[in-house]
């Protein structure tokens, strides 16, 4: 099993339209959580951390079980400036560096 | 002010050369990494830092040589090049001791190994 597995996507999607993505981590000593966005020929560059409680940053919001081992990433109101790939990265413990998946590549469509 | 920065962004070089890439960050961090990411865009780590001591080391062959001077730069050397070591190379940043530590990623640098 991998260590962190993301739906591959990709997601096309209207403007408008609310999208989740979803991601699982297999290591249940895990610590910290992440959503990183990676725009085509860019760098990912860091969405949102991902705590215990959910949390929602204007219409995004994230959400973490631990319990069954995954976070999530809700996209309300899709604008075409949200196309771009979402990773999700775990940091295990200590001086471990980010783990990512794969990505979920995402398309809103006008 | 630029906070993570890599040179050179474009590197297009021939099987068998050796060739570095260099790496900056201005944030005051005391960990940085290098990542690599291939054609199937797969993040991977391949090496960080700890106020300039090395702390992990994947599976990378011993082609691949990081360096450290200080805890503002990690630099990548790369000898005897081969085609499978074409990829995006990201150099990135963290503070292990914050309660955040998530990492600022350089610009990447795109290996061609022709």
């Amino acid at each position: 099993r991998k260590e962190v597995e993301q739906d591959p996507g990709p997601f096309n999607v209207p403007e408008g339209a609310t999208v989740a993505f979803n991601c699982t981590y297999s290591n249940s000593a895990s610590q910290s959580f992440f959503w990183y966005r990676q725009d085509c020929r860019k760098e990912p560059k860091l969405l949102m951390s991902v705590y215990s409680s959910g949390n929602e940053d204007g219409r995004f919001t994230a959400q973490l079980n631990r319990a069954s081992q995954y976070i999530s990433l809700l996209i309300r109101d899709s604008k075409l400036s949200d196309s771009a790939t979402y990773l999700c990265a775990v940091i295990y413990s200590g001086n471990t560096p980010l783990v990512f998946g794969k990505g979920t590549r995402l398309s809103v469509i006008a | 002010d630029t906070a993570v920065s890599q040179t050179p962004k474009y590197l297009v070089t021939q099987m068998g050369n050796d060739k570095s890439i260099k790496c900056e960050q201005n944030l005051g961090h005391d960990t940085m990494y290098w990542y690599k990411q291939d054609s199937k865009k797969f993040l991977k780590i391949m090496f960080s830092y700890n106020n300039k001591e090395l702390i992990i080391n994947e599976t990378v062959p011993n082609r691949f040589s990081p360096k450290s001077p200080d805890k503002a730069h990690l630099n990548l050397h790369i000898n005897s090049l081969e085609l499978g070591d074409s990829a995006v190379y990201f150099c990135a940043s963290s503070q292990i001791r914050t309660s955040g530590r998530h990492q600022y990623f350089g610009p990447g640098t795109r290996l061609t190994v022709t």
